[in-house]
């Protein structure tokens, strides 16, 4: 089974709906993140959190909400969606204790289209 | 400027070459460096971190050169299970004992029978 999931994998809404993506986790990572990948920009932080209190915006947070419900869940949600929230987003997971690297591990992603 | 520049490639060799990538980052306090590895409509894997006296993992070598502020890959014998997008990673220490990776685009490679 995979470490770190994602739900849904694939989702098309319209413009002004409420759109929640969902993360789930079972490495016992304390730090989640979620990133939006777009072509020719690259993968862009939009919120992360190091434990269940703790929320920090990224750069490009605008227009998105976050929730972490437990240590292992960390839920993105668009407020209103509109059509340039398009994209591929990734949540990510890492284990500070492991070290300086920090190495993130990625979800399989879920592809966003807004119509 | 971006703060990690990538060439978006793609680079297209015939299998068995040697193919390199390069790499760019503006912010000179960048901590620590990784390639991660992403196959296509895939999530990013990490392929291998970048120690400053270079590291190889089989047919992989990494290179950093702070002074310069760039990082190379290399890839030796190339399969056609090597294509894929390359992505140049760079993690800057912040506030609260935290860390932030930037990515860079990615640099395409396609390696052909």
């Amino acid at each position: 089974d995979a470490d770190v999931t994602q739900t849904p994998r694939n989702r098309i809404t319209k413009t002004g709906k409420r759109i929640m993506l969902e993360c789930s986790q079972t490495k016992g990572h304390d730090r989640m993140y979620w990133y939006r990948q777009d072509p020719g920009l690259g993968l862009r932080l939009i919120y992360y959190s190091f434990d269940v209190k703790d929320i920090n915006k990224g750069e490009i947070s605008d227009g998105y909400s976050v929730s972490r419900q437990a240590q292992a869940k960390f839920s993105l949600s668009l407020e209103s969606a509109i059509p340039n929230q398009t994209a591929l987003y990734f949540c990510a997971t890492s284990d500070f204790r492991q070290g300086s690297t920090d190495t993130q591990y990625f979800g399989p992603g879920t592809r966003l289209t807004v119509l | 400027r971006k703060e990690v520049e990538q060439d978006p490639g793609p680079f297209n060799v015939p299998e068995g070459a040697t193919v390199a990538f390069n790499c760019t980052y503006s912010n000179s306090a960048s901590q620590s460096f990784f390639w991660y590895r992403q196959d296509c409509r895939k999530e990013p894997k990490l392929l291998m971190s970048v120690y400053s006296s270079g590291n190889e993992d089989g047919r992989f070598t990494a290179q950093l050169n702070r002074a310069s502020q760039y990082i190379s890959l290399l890839i030796r014998d190339s399969k056609l299970s090597d294509s894929a997008t390359y992505l140049c990673v760079v993690n800057i220490r912040i506030t609260g004992g935290g860390n932030k990776l930037t990515f860079g685009t990615g640099t395409q490679l396609k390696v052909e029978l």
